[in-house]
């Protein structure tokens, strides 16, 4: 079947620090991964996302590679803001519109 | 460009009330999703359509949940009657196209059962 597993929360970081969430997937087929970021009171905004193996998908100074030999999705970001906390997302969808979404990484970034 | 539109953000009502949602996709997408979010989680889904057919309700609690797509457009996700346990956001999204298109999310609507 399909699904998605990433790093639980929440994640606290101080500005300018690095980092990473961990997602890894289980899928048929060749999926497409995503991530999205969740604002307070709002929707989900696509943040990145790569179609096939190798591709990188890159936004807002954020990056993940899709990885197929490791089945994983990792998010990174080298330096990040305040304005960088919420929530994240990792997501596959297959080539019948169907969508899977992990449960969602809190991130708080402090000055 | 408009985004996807929903409709009320915020609901309370009292158990066993009626309530409903109201889903604007943007103009062209034949694919739209209802989704549950519950606090702390991912969303999941209630029901997907393209364009007037539901193709997926595999995951709605039909007895008392029901949604409707008329011409294929607007979108209506109904619960009657409400449970303590439906307290959650509903999100609707959509997609342009065949294959794993980018999904985009409406604000949502919070729902609060007292």
């Amino acid at each position: 079947g399909n699904s998605v597993t990433q790093m639980e929360g929440p994640v606290t970081l101080s500005e300018e620090a690095f980092l990473t969430i961990n997602c890894t997937y289980t899928a048929t087929g060749y999926p497409s991964l995503f991530w999205y970021v969740q604002y307070p009171g709002e929707g989900l905004q696509l943040l990145l996302k790569a179609t096939k193996a190798d591709d990188k998908g890159s936004n807002k100074g954020f990056e993940a590679t899709y990885r197929k030999e490791t089945t994983s999705f990792h998010l990174e970001k080298g330096s990040v803001q305040v304005s960088d906390s919420a929530v994240y997302f990792c997501a596959l969808g297959n080539t019948g519109n169907q969508f899977y979404f992990g449960t969602g990484t809190s991130l708080t970034v402090i000055p | 460009e408009a985004g996807v539109v929903q409709s009320p953000r915020y609901k309370i009502i009292e158990k066993k009330q009626p309530v409903a949602f109201w889903c604007n996709p943007i103009s062209g997408h034949n694919t739209l999703y209802w989704y549950l979010q519950n606090l702390g989680q991912g969303p999941e889904l209630l029901i997907r359509y393209e364009n007037e057919e539901a193709v997926d309700d595999s995951q709605l609690p039909k007895d008392r949940f029901s949604a409707e797509r008329l011409k294929g457009v607007d979108s209506t996700l109904k619960i009657q009657p409400a449970e303590l346990g439906d307290s959650a956001v509903y999100l609707c999204a959509s997609s342009q196209g065949s294959g794993a298109n980018v999904l985009t999310f409406g604000a949502g609507s919070r729902l609060t059962v007292l």
